[in-house]
C-alpha cells in the first residue's frame, strides 16, 4: 500500500521569498514520486517526477524537489516566489506495476502575498 | 490542439437522472483514466484502461459504467445521479500505463452538480 502526506493545508508565502511544500510517502516498494500543479477550474499539470537516478529533480517554472529515502520525502521548492505560483499543489506517489494508480496528498494551496 | 479534451465542462442535474461525460486525447497514449476530484479537492482513482481493456476498478459503485471505444476515447455513464455523486472528474491519459513512471496528462475537468 502506498500513501502520501502532505504538511500544511494552506502556505503563504510573499512574493520573493522561497517556497517550501512538504511532501512524506509511504510505500513498501521502490516509489515513482510526482508533484502537480492545479490552478483554478483547470486540471492537473506536472511539476516533475522522480522515478530513478538523481535524487534531486528540477522541473518547470524554476520549481525542484529532492528525494530522500531515509526521510521518506520529497519536498518541494522554489528559491522566489512569483504571483503567478499561486495554485494548489499535489504530491503522489506510484509504483512499477501501479498502471497509472496515483495515491495522492491532500494538497497544499499557496498563496502568494506582494 | 487540446492533448486530454473532455465535454462538457459543466453538468447540473437532478437526482435519478442518468449522465454521461466524454473524454478524447490526442496525445497517442495507451492509458486512459477517470478520476475524481471531491469537495475537499481529494483526488482518487475510479478506472484506467489500457488499450480499451479495464485494468483498476477502484471499487466505484456499478452506477458508474466506463467505456472505451478506442483508445483514444473513454467515457464515462452515471445512472441513477445521486447527491454524493457531485465532484469533479478528471480524464487523463498516460504512455506505458503499465509502468507508473509514466506523468499522467489531465483534462480541464467536468464539474458535476447534482441537485
Amino acid at each position: 500500500a502506498q500513501s502520501v502526506t502532505q504538511l500544511g493545508s494552506h502556505v503563504s508565502v510573499s512574493e520573493g521569498a522561497l517556497v517550501l511544500l512538504r511532501c512524506n510517502y509511504s510505500s513498501s516498494v521502490p516509489p515513482y514520486l510526482f508533484w502537480y500543479v492545479q490552478y483554478p477550474n483547470q486540471g492537473l499539470q506536472l511539476l516533475l517526477k522522480y522515478t530513478t537516478g538523481a535524487t534531486l529533480v528540477k522541473g518547470i517554472n524554476g520549481f525542484e524537489a529532492e528525494f530522500k529515502k531515509s526521510e521518506t520525502s520529497f519536498h518541494l521548492t522554489k528559491p522566489s516566489a512569483h504571483m503567478s505560483d499561486a495554485a494548489e499543489y499535489f504530491c503522489a506517489v506510484s509504483s512499477f506495476d501501479s498502471w497509472g494508480k496515483l495515491q495522492f496528498g491532500a494538497g497544499t494551496q499557496v498563496v502568494v502575498t506582494p | 490542439d487540446t492533448a486530454v479534451s473532455q465535454t462538457p465542462k459543466y453538468l447540473v442535474t437532478q437526482m435519478g437522472n442518468d449522465k454521461s461525460i466524454k473524454c478524447e486525447q490526442n496525445l497517442g497514449h495507451d492509458t486512459m483514466y477517470w478520476y475524481k476530484q471531491d469537495s475537499k479537492k481529494f483526488l482518487k482513482i475510479m478506472f484506467s484502461y489500457n488499450n480499451k481493456e479495464l485494468i483498476i476498478n477502484e471499487t466505484v459503485p456499478n452506477r458508474f459504467s466506463p467505456k472505451s471505444p478506442d483508445k483514444a476515447h473513454l467515457n464515462l455513464h452515471i445512472n441513477s445521479l445521486e447527491l454524493g455523486d457531485s465532484a469533479v472528474y478528471f480524464c487523463a491519459s498516460s504512455a506505458m500505463g503499465g509502468q507508473g513512471n509514466s506523468p499522467l496528462h489531465f483534462g480541464n475537468g467536468t464539474r458535476l452538480t447534482v441537485t
